[in-house]
């Protein structure tokens, strides 16, 4: 266990759906990481959050959306969704907002159909 | 903007030593960190290095050469438990971890 907290561990839903995905960062850390992990790609990154704020966003798209609430916790929210968004996601989780250790969950696997 | 370049795939025999090297292109460089990722499993640290050599630890060992934009990661005696796909990721000042595609590792008998 390495103490980032991911649920679902698998979804599947529909064409034209809205899911959300949810983590839990590991006790201490401020800073939240959402990844995404496809068959032919590497873990692309999707956005970052810091104390609660957005520091940093990657290659995500305007169906997708994300916040940090106060209690640190995470919530991805993926909408209109399309077969091309089944995906493996990850949340991972640093004490820092520059570090290079990150501590990842076990992932969310979103299966579109 | 970042790119990383990896193997796709290395084949090694138990007990052997293998080497998975990682080319990157950064605007800012702040470090090249790896990655172990199992099957189904999740993404866990291995090592980071911000200077330029070799940092070891225990069977693995990471080197880096930023004049050449290179690392690579080393693991020795290598074992069944070691085939996963291996990842370099690097940052610059304003963004979180970029991820090579990964290097997938085969130990075979």
């Amino acid at each position: 266990d390495s103490g980032v907290t991911q649920t679902p561990k698998h979804l599947i839903t529909a064409t034209g759906q809205r899911v959300t995905l949810r983590c839990s960062p590991r006790s201490g850390d401020l800073s939240v990481y959402w990844y995404q992990q496809s068959l032919d790609q590497g873990l692309q990154f999707l956005i970052q959050y810091y104390n609660g704020e957005e520091r940093a966003k990657g290659n995500i798209l305007e169906r997708f959306s994300a916040q940090q609430f106060p209690d640190l916790h995470s919530e991805l929210n993926l909408s209109s969704l399309e077969l091309g968004d089944s995906a493996l996601y990850f949340c991972a989780s640093s004490s820092a907002p520059d570090s290079y250790g990150y501590t990842f969950g076990s992932g969310t696997r979103l299966t579109v159909v | 903007g970042q790119s990383l370049e990896q193997p796709s795939e290395v084949t090694a025999v138990e007990g052997a030593i293998v080497q998975i090297n990682c080319t990157y292109q950064t605007s800012g460089f702040y470090g090249l960190s790896w990655y172990q990722q199992h099957d189904g499993g999740a993404p866990t640290f291995l090592s980071y290095n911000a200077l330029d050599g070799l940092e070891e630890t225990g069977r693995f060992s990471s080197f880096l050469s930023r004049s050449d934009s290179y690392g690579y990661l080393l693991l020795q005696e290598l074992q069944m438990k070691d085939s996963a796909s291996y990842f370099c990721a690097v940052r610059d000042e304003d963004t979180p971890l970029v991820f090579g595609k990964g290097t997938r590792l085969s130990v075979i008998a």
